[in-house]
């Protein structure tokens, strides 16, 4: 099956930073979506971004399909960024595969 | 954005018993949803893929007489852990596929814990 890598696994910034998140696939995706998963676990959309790329405030994210990898940009970084950040990716079976996630804390 | 939610949030039970947990769509209609599983401090691991009026398909090594899926209507799936035992003890969470693209919403998530 596909395969998903997240890098780096644990950031530790200072709030007002800015931060990559990186996701690698190894195959053709027909669905790439960030999530975001709070200390109570919930997991929040983010992006939904097979390919291109979209803003929503202070993030943003790029995803070059041909070269399968994506990417998410954090500015000015909260406290309330503070959590884990999973890359999930769908290869034409209908199936999210998650990443093994980036864990993100913002000190104050 | 759409909405899943999932009952109950969290469920302590004894070991031998069966526990239930629904998953809704709320503000559309889901033709396909799935079930995960996420221990503590690991990413999310696909149980199955739960489809209206159809059996569900399973993940290799789940045991589909334990977890028990039903999906009865367009809006609901259930999960049904049967004979739970404290292995089973875990973070279960649903998603639901809105119809005509590829996009998926998550649920709050359900803590079980098998005593």
């Amino acid at each position: 099956g596909i395969q998903v890598e997240q890098s780096p696994p644990d950031l530790i910034l200072q709030e007002g930073a800015n931060s990559t998140l990186r996701c690698n696939f190894s195959d053709s995706v027909n669905n790439l979506q960030w999530f975001h998963q709070n200390p109570w676990g919930q997991l929040i959309n983010l992006f939904y971004i097979p390919s291109g790329t979209k803003q929503n405030g202070r993030l943003s994210a790029t995803t070059v399909a041909t070269e399968r990898y994506s990417l998410l940009y954090i500015s000015s970084s909260q406290t309330t960024d503070s959590g884990v950040y999973f890359c999930a990716v769908e290869g034409g079976n209908e199936k999210l595969t998650f990443g093994t996630g980036t864990r993100l804390t913002i000190i104050p | 954005g759409a909405v899943v939610s999932q009952h109950p949030s969290w469920v302590i039970c004894k070991s031998g018993t069966s526990v239930k947990i629904e998953c809704r769509s709320l503000d559309f209609q889901a033709t396909t949803m799935f079930w995960y599983r996420q221990f503590p401090k690991q990413s999310l691991m696909l149980m199955a893929t739960s489809n209206e009026g159809s059996k569900a398909t399973y993940e290799q090594g789940v045991e589909k007489d334990k977890f028990l899926i039903n999906h009865a209507s367009l809006t609901l799936s259930t999960l049904t852990v049967t004979s739970a035992h404290p292995e089973d003890s875990s973070f279960y969470i649903c998603s639901a596929r809105v119809a005509g693209t590829y996009e998926q919403y998550f649920g709050p998530g359900t803590r079980l814990t098998v005593t």
